[in-house]
């Protein structure tokens, strides 16, 4: 079975701090993917990667960044934390853009 | 730009009784339509998917049908149970641009005992 961690589940950070989620997938995944979930607006785009060293914005970058620098591990960046980032973030991978996606558990950030 | 709208938001059916969610996708170009459950405090889970060149597919009590003339595809669960309470997750993937797969909004699914 894919497996996906996420180094949280629940992190509290307050306004300004430098934030870093990390996601590890062990499958061997070209493709890994951040996204947020906010109610109503269901499951929001942040950056993917498609192969180690490479990133395409999603639909909501701002504000954040990421880093692959090795195929198994994707960290999102959040620069300068704001409280309108208090959010779940997902992780996910998947072996080819057109195929399933794996999530992970899910990080819960509070930005105080 | 591409968008795939759920409906309907919330949905509440007796235990046994079953439930439909219905997705309609604006991009044409997509052809591959999975299906996630997502569990409170977990993330969401693949339940079922279906592609563009298939009109139903089933695995147990769990169907998928897919109208490509009219862009739109749907969930049917039948003879609910309590664990099918959970949020459900349609999407989309455009063939052109196959790392953008696109979400519905979610359903939340509540089953009445």
């Amino acid at each position: 079975d894919v497996k996906v961690t996420q180094s949280s589940r629940y992190l509290v950070k307050r306004t300004g701090e430098k934030v870093f989620l990390e996601c590890v997938q062990d499958m061997d995944h070209e493709n890994m993917f951040w996204y947020r979930q906010d109610p109503g607006l269901g499951l929001r785009l942040i950056y993917f990667s498609y192969d180690v060293k490479m990133k395409e914005k999603g639909d909501i970058p701002e504000g954040y960044s990421v880093s692959r620098e090795k195929k198994e591990r994707f960290s999102l960046i959040l620069e300068s934390a704001s409280t309108n980032q208090t959010s779940m973030y997902l992780c996910a991978s998947s072996l080819n853009p057109r195929e399933t996606q794996y999530f992970g558990p899910g990080t819960r950030l509070l930005v105080l | 730009g591409e968008n795939v709208e759920q409906h309907p938001s919330t949905l509440s059916v007796q235990e046994g009784d079953s439930a439909v969610i219905k997705c309609t996708y604006s991009d044409s170009a997509s052809n591959y339509f999975p299906w996630y459950k997502q569990e409170l405090g977990k993330g969401p889970q693949l339940i079922i998917d279906i592609r563009s060149n298939v009109g139903e597919k089933k695995d147990q009590r769990i169907a998928v049908t897919l109208n490509k003339t009219a862009k739109h595809f749907s969930l049917h669960i039948t003879e609910t149970q309590p664990e099918d309470s959970a949020v459900y997750f349609c999407a989309a993937i455009r063939y052109s641009s196959a790392s953008k797969i696109i979400f519905g909004s979610g359903t939340r699914l509540s089953i009445r005992p």
